[in-house]
């Protein structure tokens, strides 16, 4: 079946620049997260919804950052005004349901990513 | 907070030979899970080996274990056997027990393996 997909793969802006990265989940995943990998480092937390809720935002690094998933599905990821500390690569999960009770693990998928380079 | 420490920048190993490496973390829960996620050039994230905190036996997929220690908050992937095709980076993550929260994940490590 199919995974999660990004789009675009690569983007290049200006600094000053409005982006728009796209996420779109394994159908029927509830629960989306973004993350964001520097260079060298391991991924870090931005944001995360669970259907149409924005449910953590407490990883975004500023307001310049907004993320929205208004049907519950697909999910955009949109930087205004890139800064050259905006460039790293982009990552995209998505899990099932975490139910209402109790622990079941829900594995997150994760998509290829968008690589983000902010000239 | 949590913090998740991966002490390997690099680590290699001879084709066929096993390798061993280094997680640890820090957390104040009782209730959390562990991962070894591996990482190829592609950047897809690949979920490699999971851990229960709550459970004591260490978890084993195929040719991966671990030797989870949890009074030590240590967490350790063992790859026996390896191959060339094992070559990438890994990173550990911890995951609060609650359903739904992020993953904290450590520095990396870049496994590269000597054919």
């Amino acid at each position: 079946g199919a995974g999660v997909s990004q789009s675009p793969r690569y983007k290049v802006a200006k600094r000053g620049q409005d982006v728009a990265l796209r996420c779109d989940p394994i159908s029927g995943h509830v629960s989306l997260f973004w993350y964001q990998q520097a260079l060298g480092q391991g991924p870090e937390f931005l944001t995360y919804f669970q259907n149409e809720a924005q449910l953590d935002k407490s990883g975004l690094p500023s307001d310049r950052f907004f993320a929205e998933r208004p049907e519950g599905s697909v999910s955009t990821l949109k930087i205004q005004r890139t800064q050259q500390e905006d460039s790293a690569v982009y990552l995209c999960a998505s899990s099932l349901d975490p139910g209402t009770s109790g622990r079941d693990f829900y594995e997150q998928y994760f998509g290829p990513g968008t690589r983000l380079t902010v000239t | 907070a949590q913090t998740v420490t991966q002490s390997q920048p690099e680590m290699s190993v001879q084709e066929a030979e096993t390798v061993t490496l280094s997680c640890t973390y820090d957390t104040s829960e009782s209730d959390y899970y562990l991962f070894w996620y591996k990482q190829p050039p592609s950047r897809q994230m690949i979920l490699v080996i999971r851990q229960e905190a709550y459970k004591q036996q260490n978890a084993t997929e195929n040719r991966f274990s671990v030797n989870f220690q949890k009074a030590a908050k240590s967490f350790s992937l063992k790859i026996s056997d390896s191959q060339l095709g094992d070559a990438a980076m890994y990173f550990c993550a911890y995951e609060e027990g609650n359903a739904g929260n992020m993953l904290t994940f450590g520095g990396g490590t870049r496994l590269m393996v000597k054919p």
